[in-house]
């Protein structure tokens, strides 16, 4: 079935470095999205890609869905403390999500 | 707006006894319904999904049940708990006019 591989797993940067974490799927999905889940919270959804080659930017965010609808990155510019948590991404065809990618920022 | 409602926040229990958390939507009809489970530090696993009353799959053989007994109410249940069982068990929802999966803030569960 669907896999969802996502790299780095764990990410330490200082603080006005840029992020960027890697989401790649064994097959084509129809949707990808993403969630930023905070130390000790619950994941809270960013945003849905959906069209080949789509991006999507949220403030210092952008988010890009590959041509072949089977990988999307992440990418966040100048990191600041706020946003440290774990970054997934998931599938929605068959409800999987990557393992995450731990963002620590330092001061 | 829809929310979701997820109890209790934490829980300790000890080997052996029973499990049963709840949660349930509201702001919303016909949902579709997931249990994920989250070991420390690690990613969402998911153990079952429904899309309607009395409609579950189970994605991963294990110690633990759920059920559906109302539209907008999903309880995770076990009857004898294992130390494996401890983790961060969050539900979650989905519907046809939202984006993504919208998760409760989630019960952590130590088994001792």
């Amino acid at each position: 079935g669907q896999q969802v591989m996502q790299i780095p797993q764990y990410q330490h940067v200082q603080e006005g470095e840029d992020f960027t974490t890697y989401c790649n799927s064994s097959t084509t999905l129809s949707n990808i999205q993403w969630y930023k889940q905070r130390p000790g919270g619950h994941p809270v959804f960013l945003i849905q890609l959906v069209k080949s080659g789509e991006v999507k930017k949220q403030k210092r965010l952008t988010f890009q869905f590959g041509e072949a609808k089977k990988n999307s990155s992440l990418h966040i510019t100048a990191t600041q403390t706020t946003d440290v948590g774990t970054y997934f991404c998931a599938g929605q065809d068959d409800m999987r999500f990557g393992a995450g990618t731990r963002l620590t920022v330092k001061p | 707006s829809q929310t979701i409602h997820q109890w209790p926040a934490t829980l300790v229990q000890p080997v052996g006894s029973p499990l049963s958390l709840e949660c349930t939507v509201e702001g919303t009809s016909n949902p579709n319904l997931y249990w994920y489970r989250q070991a420390a530090g690690r990613g969402l696993q998911l153990l079952f999904y429904s899309v309607g009353i009395g409609q579950i799959s189970s994605e991963v053989p294990q110690n633990l049940s759920a059920s559906r007994p109302q539209d907008r109410q999903f309880i995770l249940s076990s009857k004898k708990l294992l130390l494996s069982d401890s983790g961060f068990y969050l539900c979650a929802w989905s519907g046809s006019f939202n984006y993504g999966y919208t998760f409760g803030s989630g019960t952590r569960l130590t088994v001792v």
